[in-house]
């Protein structure tokens, strides 16, 4: 079946590090993959998606390449801020159809 | 823009007490979800819909029923509450065109 493996958190950083979340993912065909963004009290919001292998979603900073050859995801930003911090969902849509598939989520906190 | 809109955002019952959960989107999608977030856990599907008038069981589905009367709405029912469904509640929405789903704020619902 398809499913969403994602590091596990909380994740603590100091402002302007490098971060890296890891995800990896097992489906069949080729499904779309994202990462979603929860801020506290909030819901989810989409923060990047790539539709086909080699794809890479950019948004605020952040990214993440769709490499099939590793089942990956990862999510990557060069400089966090302590406005990134919030819980960060990696999620995949089986090809063809819909319902979402999620990760466990990550937790990143940011210090100043 | 509205986008998906979740009633009531915070909620207490008693035990064996019923509710309904209210699910509105003005973006004219076919597809509605509703998902329940538990810490650890992720996201885990607890029943969809493709189109007005259909229904269908995720992840979790026992002890929910679902409605979906008009393409906008989608209900969310809880006939006999139990404290293991006490959780962070969340409807999205989706389109054939753009996989990625939309959420609401959420409903914080505790069952003592």
């Amino acid at each position: 079946g398809n499913s969403v493996t994602q590091m596990e958190g909380p994740v603590t950083l100091s402002e302007e590090a490098f971060l890296t979340i890891n995800c990896t993912y097992t489906a069949t065909g080729y499904p779309s993959l994202f990462w979603y963004v929860q801020y506290p009290g909030e819901g989810l919001q989409l923060l990047l998606k790539a539709t086909k292998a080699d794809d890479k979603g950019s948004n605020k900073g952040f990214e993440a390449t769709y490499r099939k050859e590793t089942t990956s995801f990862h999510l990557e930003k060069g400089s966090v801020q302590v406005s990134d911090s919030a819980v960060y969902f990696c999620a995949l849509s089986p090809t063809g159809g819909f319902k979402t598939i999620f990760g466990a989520g990550t937790r990143l906190f940011v210090k100043a | 823009n509205a986008g998906v809109t979740q009633t009531p955002k915070f909620r207490v019952l008693k035990t064996g007490q019923s509710m309904t959960l209210l699910c509105a989107q003005d973006m004219n999608h076919e597809y509605m979800y509703w998902y329940r977030q538990d810490p650890g856990m992720g996201l885990r599907l607890i029943h969809y819909s493709v189109g007005e008038g259909t229904t269908a069981k995720g992840e979790v589905p026992d002890g929910y029923n679902v409605s979906r009367l008009k393409k906008q709405n989608f209900l969310l029912g809880l006939e006999s509450a139990a404290p293991s469904q006490t959780s962070v509640y969340f409807c999205a929405s989706s389109s054939e065109e753009y996989t990625e789903a939309f959420f609401g704020q959420g409903t914080r619902l505790t069952v003592v």
